[in-house]
């Protein structure tokens, strides 16, 4: 099955500690991408890759990482986590060759809890 | 810089037709989307229309884009409780890059 595995589903941390939401997809995807979902704002894009080892800034990159080492994962990384990045993580995915008509594959998405 | 915005919240009768609207900002948005995102889901594609189309319709959905005012409307026939979701209107901008709306909370009562 075509699909987007994150994990974990759920987490709760506390703030300083560090932290990586895995991100993995089975489809060959060359578009990776990583949004968090907040009540009000909708879905805000915090970095995306367009391949292997490209890596670029999305709308709210502060305080996150990420790494494009293989096709399929796309790790989210969050080196000295904050209560302000509580907060529902979704890990998306798309085909640059099939192009944009076919929109996005997510994952089903990580609640991060940061006390 | 690019935006999309839609309402937050609809409530409608079962077996009535809900229309959710949406606009854009962004005028060379070639693709749009309606997903829909369950309770403890992620999201899911719906439909899209592409920027040279009026009107798409399938099965029970009908997208309808007037680009001249940057506006995109979905509408559900014959609503039933299993379409209680959240609805998100998206848009392709420059390169690759899809912005999304906050999402409507679709109340359907029975």
């Amino acid at each position: 099955e075509a699909q987007v595995t994150q994990n974990p589903r759920y987490l709760i941390t506390v703030t300083g500690k560090k932290l990586t939401v895995t991100c993995s997809q089975n489809m060959n995807h060359e578009y990776m991408s990583w949004y968090r979902q907040d009540p009000g704002l909708g879905l805000r894009q915090i970095y995306y890759s367009m391949n292997v080892e490209v890596t670029d800034k999305g709308d709210v990159p502060e305080g996150y990482k990420v790494s494009r080492k293989e096709k399929r994962n796309f790790p989210l990384i969050l080196e000295s986590p904050s209560p302000n990045q509580t907060s529902l993580y979704f890990c998306a995915s798309s085909s640059l060759l099939r192009g944009a008509r076919y929109g996005y594959t997510f994952g089903s998405g990580t609640r991060l809890t940061v006390v | 810089g690019e935006d999309v915005e839609q309402s937050l919240f609809l409530s409608v009768r079962e077996g009535d037709s809900s229309v959710i609207n949406c606009t854009y900002t962004d005028s060379s948005s070639t693709y749009l989307y309606w997903y829909k995102q369950e309770p403890g889901a992620g999201l899911q594609l719906l439909t899209y229309i592409f920027s040279n189309m009026d009107m798409k319709q399938d099965q029970r959905l009908t997208v309808l884009l007037n680009k001249k005012d940057k506006h995109l409307s979905l509408r559900i026939a014959d609503t039933q409780t299993g379409d209680s979701a959240i609805y998100f209107c998206a848009a392709v901008t420059g390169g690759f890059k899809t912005i999304f709306g906050a999402g409507t909370r679709l109340f359907v009562k029975a």
